[in-house]
């Protein structure tokens, strides 16, 4: 059972414009949500996290937005740069002190 | 400079033989993952372990081993009871529940 899911698999943005990746998930527990940012070949990267009594979290050029009810959330890079290409995934911890659910992914590529 | 180290960046081994990957933290975390990326597949969690001398099943256990003797140090061991070895795999220690995971550069096991 895939409690966090992406369902695009990528995703083209032309550069200077908004790219929106999107996630949604079933568990309504989850305390937390977090996006890393993956290239080749590398670990993830903590990318920006929202709490679950948050609508909305902004870290510069990133912003997440949880809705609740819909139990969706989205990333958005505003403006897209060439280096936002890569591969970008949507996570939650099962709880406090356990393991993370990510999803699948997904890939970002960023045109000139 | 705290951080985790995974060695090899890559690895070549032959069918039928076991091989062992290499993750050693300095951050001083109990907890430490062990995830596999394969393509389209995003992040499948190996083995745990939140604290020495103990350690759990993932969501894909099969064919693989750890051990976690010391805070610092949690290898894993590929048997030739995975059936599909080939992948990249990356080990993470867990911080912040905001946060998430530090993950390791990972390390390309190829079987050959």
């Amino acid at each position: 059972d895939q409690q966090v899911k992406q369902n695009s698999p990528s995703l083209s943005v032309q550069e200077g414009r908004i790219s929106i990746l999107n996630c949604d998930y079933t568990n309504s527990m989850f305390d937390y949500f977090l996006w890393y940012k993956k290239y080749p070949a590398e670990g993830p990267t903590f990318l920006i996290s929202i709490s679950s009594i948050k609508d909305k979290n902004e870290d510069g050029r990133f912003t997440v937005f949880l809705n609740k009810s819909a139990k969706h959330l989205s990333l958005h890079i505003v403006p897209s740069q060439p280096g936002d290409s890569a591969v970008y995934f949507c996570a939650a911890p099962l709880n406090r002190d356990d393991k993370i659910i990510f999803g699948k992914g997904t890939r970002l590529h960023i045109l000139p | 400079d705290g951080g985790i180290t995974q060695s090899p960046k890559y690895l070549f081994r032959k069918e039928g033989q076991n091989v062992t990957l290499s993750c050693e933290q300095n951050l001083n975390h109990d907890a430490m993952y062990w995830y596999r990326q394969d393509p389209g597949q995003g992040l499948r969690l190996i083995y745990y372990s939140q604290i020495v001398n103990d350690f759990q099943k993932g969501d894909i256990a099969e064919g693989y081993s750890v051990s976690r003797e010391k805070k610092e140090s949690f290898p894993l061991t590929v048997t030739s009871a995975q059936k599909n070895p080939t992948a990249f795999y990356l080990c993470a220690t867990r911080t912040d529940p905001r946060y998430g995971y530090t993950f390791g550069s990972g390390t390309r096991l190829t079987v050959v």
